[in-house]
């Protein structure tokens, strides 16, 4: 699996947007990008994901660049309820036997500032 | 609406017991995962079934078994509990070939 890096920790001011990036130089063409959150004391949720296209949901916006080889999660209105660890991992498609796994780093810590 | 449970939030075990941590999901999924996570190091895979009584290692099978009889229970089972394996285990499901994880809580072991 390409490997990621990530700053260690950010912080965000309450509603404004928390960018967050990743770096994946070596990310292959047909691996996914991932993120996830882990809240203190919880398991880690999943966010979203991304091949190529830029991708939205309620949650969050997921920015790859045109080479692939970084990507930025925007959580549009940071709240504090978004402080949390957030993983970004990449991997091959899932349909793939032995890919289903997932590797996490370490993340960065962002934390909402009131 | 809880759909990955671990058996026990907090617990304590003695060097040398066999330690049983239970995963149970309710979503049908085939695949199933065990993490570990300590501080500084992340989540570290140990081991994950894609089917009943499938199970592939992960990157740290070491000192860790596993036992899928039914889909819905994934058990990890430490054969000899160590200082080294106190740490927060976390349990994760998800459909094949989907892309999407469910996690639970997590059990913090300590063992003494």
């Amino acid at each position: 699996d390409a490997k990621t890096t990530q700053p260690t920790s950010m912080d965000c001011a309450e509603g404004r947007a928390a960018n967050l990036p990743c770096n994946h130089s070596t990310i292959s063409g047909n691996e996914y990008v991932y993120w996830y959150r882990q809240i203190h004391s919880q398991g880690p949720q999943y966010i979203i994901h991304g091949l190529k296209n830029n991708e939205t949901n309620e949650m969050a916006s997921l920015i790859i660049t045109e080479d692939r080889k970084s990507s930025t999660l925007i959580l549009p209105h940071a709240t504090l309820r978004d402080t949390a660890v957030y993983y970004c991992i990449v991997r091959p498609p899932a349909a793939n036997f032995g890919n289903e796994k997932l590797t996490f780093g370490t993340g960065t810590r962002l934390t909402i500032i009131p | 609406d809880v759909k990955v449970t671990q058996s026990s939030r907090y617990l304590v075990k003695r060097t040398g017991e066999k330690v049983f941590l239970e995963c149970v999901q309710d979503m049908d999924h085939e695949n199933m995962f065990w993490y570990r996570q300590d501080p500084g190091l992340g989540l570290r895979l140990i081991y994950f079934s894609y089917d009943v009584k499938m199970k592939e290692k992960g990157d740290i099978p070491e000192g860790y078994s596993v036992s899928r009889e039914k889909k819905e229970r994934f058990s990890l089972i430490l054969e000899s509990a160590s200082t080294n394996q106190t740490s927060m285990y976390l349990c994760a499901s998800s459909l094949k070939a989907s892309r999407g994880y469910t996690f639970g809580s997590g059990t913090r072991l300590t063992v003494v």
